[in-house]
């Protein structure tokens, strides 16, 4: 089976812009989990869909949101963009009555 | 809350054991455990459910103590390829979503 994919690999924007991140989950995994991670604040858990429903949500402002689709790909937003958004943006895929949580490659945000 | 992770960091010589600890202070459903090389995507390594058995890949193996809500990685006879940095993450019961909450990492440097 094929892994998770998260495109695009790298993303440069500027304060104020707005990104779209997307996630797309190994076959049959209906659950993407989004995590945040820097050298601060390490791997922090953003938001987690199931069957197009949100289902969980961690401490992030509201410019944070995210959506799935019906083919379990999933979109990350980022509204409003700050200097402290610049990190690496990860997805996991979890298959449903399962628990592991397999990461995507990741996206690298950098804002200037 | 974030759980602990112990030692920060650990330096070893090749064919030498170390253990990571990682300890919660919440009741834990579940620990996992991944390993993450610089620039790259978590990659898991093993789950452990509460009321489960120790689990064990290749030579690296894990326990989990659930009445201390504890958890250690041993990792025996170390190759150079064990380099990176360890995290836990730990998710409480909550029904069918899983939010993992990372510790900090464990960085773990094998020389020849």
């Amino acid at each position: 089976k094929a892994g998770v994919t998260q495109t695009p690999r790298y993303l440069i924007k500027t304060r104020g812009q707005q990104v779209t991140l997307s996630c797309s989950p190994i076959s049959g995994h209906r659950s993407v989990s989004w995590y945040q991670q820097t050298p601060g604040q390490g791997l922090q858990f953003l938001f987690e869909y199931f069957s197009e429903t949100q289902r969980n949500k961690g401490n992030f402002p509201g410019r944070f949101s995210g959506r799935q689709f019906s083919n379990s790909r999933s979109e990350m937003n980022v509204s409003t963009l700050e200097l402290g958004d610049s990190a690496l943006y990860l997805c996991a895929s979890r298959g449903t009555g399962l628990e592991t949580q397999y990461f995507g490659p990741g996206t690298r945000l950098l804002v200037l | 809350q974030q759980p602990v992770q112990s030692p920060q960091a650990v330096i070893l010589r090749e064919g030498e054991d170390a253990v990571i600890n990682c300890s919660s202070s919440k009741a834990l459903y579940s620990v996992h455990w991944y390993r993450q090389k610089h620039g790259e995507a978590p990659v898991f390594l093993m789950i452990l459910l509460k009321g489960g058995e120790q689990k064990g890949h290749e030579k690296i193996s894990a326990s989990f103590n659930e009445k201390k809500q504890q958890s250690s990685l041993y990792l025996t006879a170390s190759q150079l390829s064990y380099s990176g940095t360890y995290f836990c993450g730990t998710a409480a019961p909550s029904g069918s979503a899983r939010q993992l909450t990372f510790g900090s990492g464990t960085q773990l440097t094998v020389l020849p």
